[in-house]
């Protein structure tokens, strides 16, 4: 059981937006701003999108965005592609463990 | 070209042990943090290991504690995960992983992982 919980599978047509949760604690996602968010393509290792909760990594698209409110964080996807299908995992400090916990991962679809 | 090449993954029985390898290139290996995550089967991340620049300061996941031991040879561009007394929890593909320079919580470059089966 992961640390962090997501929702396991969102959708959206081709140009919506989407918003993917992770839910923690106030000893992690709710206490520091250290939350940060990959993409995993089938078959391929994951890739960092986001750090500090709304950072974008070097390269990534402004069609994506970070929030936080409280113990939980969102990864928005605006202008929905087909390449944006994958599961998206967020990742937090956490204060009672020595290294970041992931959460369990949302598999996005594009219909 | 950047990238990192990992190596050693294989079938082990529980109880057993392996060595994995990982080979960096086109970066100054010993300006990062490096890291070892896994992924079991059909599940998510979970990060394993990390060790600073100079290999001073070394963390790892309870589970593996006691019983992995993450290393590194900047001469080499080399990182290693020594994993003994493995249990088939312990099955899954292992990722090295370069963190962000100055930002270590954040990984920055994947290899492409090296499956380990761990089975009677």
């Amino acid at each position: 059981q992961s640390a962090l919980t997501q929702p396991a599978s969102v959708s959206g047509s081709p140009g919506q937006s989407i918003a993917i949760s992770c839910t923690g604690a106030s000893s992690d996602v709710g206490g520091y701003d250290y939350v940060s968010w990959y993409q995993q393509r089938p078959g391929k290792a994951p890739k960092l999108i986001l750090y500090d909760v709304n950072i974008r990594a070097s390269g990534i698209s402004s069609r994506f965005s970070g929030s936080k409110s409280g113990n939980t964080a969102s990864l928005t996807i605006s202008g929905l592609q087909a390449d944006d299908e994958g599961i998206y995992y967020c990742a937090s400090y956490t204060r009672t463990k020595g290294l970041d916990v992931f959460g369990g991962g949302t598999r996005l679809t594009v219909l | 070209e950047v990238q990192l090449v990992e190596s050693g993954g294989g079938l082990v029985q529980p109880g057993g042990s392996l060595r994995l390898s990982c080979g960096a290139s086109g970066f100054t290996f010993s300006s990062y943090w490096m890291n070892w995550v896994r992924q079991s089967p059909g599940k998510g991340l979970e990060w394993v290991a990390k060790i600073k620049q100079d290999g001073s300061e070394i963390f790892y996941v309870d589970s593996v504690k006691g019983r992995f031991t993450i290393s590194r040879d900047n001469a080499k561009k080399s990182l290693y995960l020594r994993m003994n007394s493995l249990r088939v929890e312990d099955t899954g593909v292992y990722y090295c992983v370069r963190a962000l320079q100055f930002l270590d919580r954040y990984l920055d470059l994947w290899g492409r992982g090296t499956l380990v089966s761990v089975s009677s």
